[in-house]
């Protein structure tokens, strides 16, 4: 099974920065496979990226993806009071998905 | 609108089953795979396994093995998941999700508390 490592657990940023956050695969990713999701508290995740690039419908475009094998990315250019929430990557294998643990983004 | 509605909330003793159901509407319920996800309070995402409404095939994450069955029915366009033998770590919210790029509609998750 491939393990999808999120670190940090937890980054502060100011509205208006920029924000990275890192998912490490424990092997090689088909990129197609690899998705990004955020969450707020009380509610379901929501779908941002998908095929490790691609934004989902009405997403807006400070939020991007990119990577590829084993390292993705994904940034916010611009951080908006509604993006302080969790953001979890996923990947699926052969007919198993896996989550990495999550990485939070709280306000500075 | 495209949407996936669960049922209600539940609270089970351990050792019993719970059922939840997740109806699809406004889109062709056959043509998406739909996954299950579970998140245990203050943790993160897990996967569960999924279903092929068009064919019934279903494959489940070892972890749930031989506790867990996912099954449909196209009439009423409604996934169902079945965990049996409950314990407290299945205290969580349970979520249906629709397959298409990726996890792209959620319903809204189901409750499900383990307790004596």
């Amino acid at each position: 099974e491939i393990v999808l490592t999120q670190s940090p657990g937890t980054l502060s940023f100011s509205p208006g920065e920029r924000a990275t956050l890192s998912c490490r695969a424990s092997q090689s990713v088909i990129s197609s496979y690899l998705a990004w999701y955020q969450q707020k508290p009380g509610q379901a995740p929501r779908l941002l990226i998908y095929g490790a690039s691609n934004r989902a419908t009405g997403i807006p475009d400070r939020f991007s993806g990119s990577g590829s094998g084993t390292d993705f990315t994904l940034t916010i250019s611009r951080l908006e009071t509604e993006d302080f929430a969790v953001y979890y990557c996923q990947q699926n294998g052969t007919s198993s998905w896996t989550f990495g643990q999550g990485t939070k983004v709280e306000i500075k | 609108q495209v949407q996936l509605v669960q049922s209600g909330a539940e609270v089970k003793k351990p050792g019993a089953s719970v059922k939840v159901s997740c109806k699809a509407s406004g889109y062709t319920f056959t043509r998406y795979y739909i996954h299950w996800v579970r998140q245990a309070p203050g943790q993160g995402l897990e996967w569960m396994g999924m279903i092929n409404p068009s064919g019934d095939r279903t494959n489940y994450a070892q972890k749930f093995q031989g506790r867990v069955t996912m099954t449909r029915d196209t009439s009423t366009s409604t996934a169902y998941m079945e965990l049996s033998s409950l314990r407290s770590e299945d205290t969580a919210v349970y979520y249906c999700v629709r397959l298409r790029n990726a996890f792209d509609i959620w319903g809204q998750g189901t409750m499900v508390t383990v307790s004596s």
